[in-house]
């Protein structure tokens, strides 16, 4: 089971900040958050991770509060084609056998509208 | 230049046939894997291989088989396929390096249709 509860949907205005929330209250210590999306029919596509500071990168922003119960993802200036489902997935990244497992939830359908 | 390509991108066959689909990457990473998802848009993850050794299978039943011949291939071959293994299956690839895991690149997609 995923270990994050996201909103089913949201609503953006294009041009406008998209933050995408996410829950993650039993995440341990070497547990990572990724964020992932899928546009419609493609391969889910890797955004950002981050271990407990915030991170940003060229595609959004990650914040991650200081218990590590949850975080935001931020997509600064939404566009028609970030319309997608987004996935927030916390991950052990590290020294177990279930390294590398993805474990997908709902996620977040996100439509950006004009 | 793809980097993670999947033949082939539609697949429609009967009950009961036999049927594989290849899935290669061109980013020298070191781990693949294979995801399933199904009507329901819920994907999970089947089988993992790290450098052509599998460690990661999540109770598929065994008609499902994968093989991985080298670290830039791994194909998934399904025997007597049912129609509840009608689906859109992934590929995908990361560059695992010791026990340290990084993040996953997928393939375009399988839509598998068994009728």
């Amino acid at each position: 089971d995923a270990k994050t509860t996201q909103p089913t949907s949201m609503d953006c205005a294009e041009g406008r900040a998209a933050n995408l929330p996410c829950n993650h209250s039993t995440i341990s210590g070497n547990e990572y958050v990724y964020w992932y999306r899928q546009i419609h029919s493609q391969g889910p596509q890797y955004i950002i991770h981050g271990l407990k500071n915030n991170e940003t990168n060229e595609m959004a922003s990650l914040i991650i509060t200081e218990d590590r119960k949850s975080s935001t993802l931020i997509l600064p200036h939404a566009t028609l084609r970030d319309t997608a489902v987004y996935y927030c997935i916390v991950r052990v990244a590290y020294g177990s056998s279930n390294t590398g497992k993805l474990i997908f939830g709902q996620g977040t359908t996100l439509q950006v509208k004009p | 230049d793809t980097a993670v390509s999947q033949t082939p991108k539609y697949l429609v066959t009967q009950m009961g046939n036999d049927k594989s689909i290849k899935c290669e990457q061109n980013l020298g990473h070191d781990t693949m894997y294979w995801y399933k998802q199904d009507s329901k848009k819920f994907l999970k993850i089947m089988f993992s291989y790290n450098n052509k050794e599998l460690i990661i299978n999540e109770t598929v039943p065994n008609r499902f088989s994968p093989k991985s011949p080298d670290k830039a291939h791994l194909n998934l071959h399904i025997n007597s396929l049912e129609l509840g293994d009608s689906a859109v299956y992934f590929c995908a690839s990361s560059q695992d390096a010791g026990d340290k895991s990084y993040e996953q690149y997928f393939g375009p997609g399988t839509r598998l249709t068994v009728t």
